[in-house]
């Protein structure tokens, strides 16, 4: 199992570029999850999918950033227009379903660099 | 929503002492309290967790205990190794995941 695959490792854009993030979720898992992480702050919760599904956004800007998650392949995490605030580590969880209570598995993230 | 609070943000240590690092929830229905450690670059791994039904779990040199009633949770590392130097998270789940805002720790060797 190859565990939770996110691309690119590191990511560089000049603001007003498009950055797109992709989570493989573990095999046999069909929710993902998507966190961002400030320089030297903690995890926050952006958006919660099943497959075609949103399930909860909450977390989420309301403008320029949208997720997906497609029947076939992997997450995305769009974010439009870039600034330099969105400058982050961005990872990707995923669990089984139903295992919702379970601590999930981290990808290795997306380091985010808005130049 | 549920709210994670972590204390300290910053502990440091001598080699081989404990280290003990404390979180409180707010939403009583939270039923499962994992603890993370990040390393600098890396990605948050699960290093120990407990159930709302337990009281205190046990691993090695790592163990957490939980007071339902309060609505705290602690980590206690012993013997503490320059390893085990990293940032350690906290969290509640309650229909999704709320972390703490992590603890950075120094083992001192």
């Amino acid at each position: 199992n190859a565990g939770v695959m996110q691309n690119p490792r590191h990511l560089v854009r000049r603001r007003g570029q498009e950055a797109r993030l992709r989570c493989s979720p573990m095999k046999g898992h069909s929710h993902v999850y998507w966190y961002r992480q400030l320089p030297e702050e903690g995890l926050k919760f952006m958006v919660y999918l099943q497959k075609e599904n949103i399930i909860d956004e909450s977390g989420m800007p309301k403008e320029r950033f949208s997720a997906e998650f497609p029947k076939e392949g992997p997450s995305i995490l769009r974010i439009q227009q870039v600034v330099r605030g969105d400058s982050a580590a961005y990872f990707c969880a995923s669990s089984p379903p139903g295992g919702l209570n379970y601590g999930y598995t981290f990808g290795s993230g997306t380091r985010l660099t808005v130049v | 929503g549920e709210n994670v609070e972590q204390h300290p943000s910053t502990l440091s240590v001598q080699e081989g002492d404990s280290a003990v690092i404390k979180c409180t929830y707010s939403d009583s229905a939270s039923n499962y309290f994992p603890w993370y450690k990040q390393e600098l670059g890396k990605r948050p791994q699960l290093i120990i967790d407990i159930r709302s039904n337990v009281g205190e779990k046990k691993d090695q040199r790592i163990a957490v205990t939980l007071n339902k009633t309060a609505k705290h949770f602690s980590l206690h590392i012993t013997e503490t190794q320059p390893e085990d130097s990293a940032v350690y998270f906290c969290a509640a789940f309650r229909n999704q995941f709320y972390f703490g805002t992590g603890t950075s720790l120094t083992v001192i060797p």
